[in-house]
């Protein structure tokens, strides 16, 4: 149980265009979802966190017209990156979180990532 | 503010050596939740145990075992008989006080273990 998948799991993409990444939660429903960057051999960095059917809060230095979040359902959060560029490449990894009370609530689970790059 | 320690930034061992991966946190909160994720080359975080500010029980589970200690702040991993596939990095993380949907998670800088044969 607790399977949350990403998808693509890679993708290049030319600078200026968008790229969209989504997440979804196979075998629960998740009431937030949390996006993360990770740099090579560095920790995760949150970007923002969402919960169904309201704004995403992101973090301090994230901007949200850049990264755009969106958690239509208690199974899907996308992640939209904006006019990409070179410096956004990065590995992108989403993670679910269930309801309150119920098994394995509190308890972040992971996606597989992302691996994005910008030309 | 909260922070999670992870002193030791590279570790290598060779197969079946016993290995603990450190772990110290602060916290101004008096119930929080620990945990320790376990990132393989191929990069997706896979859960390891949740722990509870409550619970100090040491807890086992195959090879794996965790030592949390609210004296000393610390939540160790230990890796009993190590084996190749024990490589990837390990994170160990500190949640807020709920235990609720929206808890964010302090991760630590990771530990990377490599099990040589």
């Amino acid at each position: 149980g607790a399977v949350v998948s990403q998808h693509p799991s890679r993708v290049i993409c030319k600078s200026g265009t968008s790229v969209k990444i989504e997440c979804r939660s196979l075998d629960f429903q998740a009431t937030t979802m949390f996006w993360y960057r990770q740099f090579p051999k560095k920790s995760l960095m949150l970007m923002a966190t969402s919960n169904e059917g309201s704004k995403a809060t992101y973090e301090q230095g994230v901007e949200k017209d850049k990264f755009l979040i969106n958690h239509a359902s208690l199974t899907l959060s996308t992640l939209t990156v904006t006019s990409a560029h070179p410096e956004d490449s990065s590995f992108y990894i989403c993670s679910a979180t269930t309801f309150p009370g119920t098994r394995g609530s509190g308890t972040q689970y992971f996606g597989p990532g992302t691996r994005l790059l910008v030309l | 503010a909260q922070k999670v320690t992870q002193a030791q930034t590279e570790i290598s061992v060779v197969e079946k050596e016993d290995v603990t991966l450190d772990c110290v946190y602060e916290t101004r909160d008096t119930t929080y939740y620990l945990f320790w994720y376990k990132q393989p080359p191929s990069g997706e975080l896979v859960f390891l145990i949740r722990r509870n500010s409550f619970d100090e029980q040491n807890e086992i589970s195959g090879r794996y075992s965790w030592n949390f200690q609210k004296s000393t702040s610390s939540f160790n991993f230990t890796i009993t008989a190590s084996q190749v596939v024990d490589s990837a990095v390990y994170f160990c993380a500190l949640s807020e006080e709920r235990e609720t949907s929206g808890s964010r998670l302090t991760f630590g800088e990771g530990t990377q273990l490599t099990v040589n044969p």
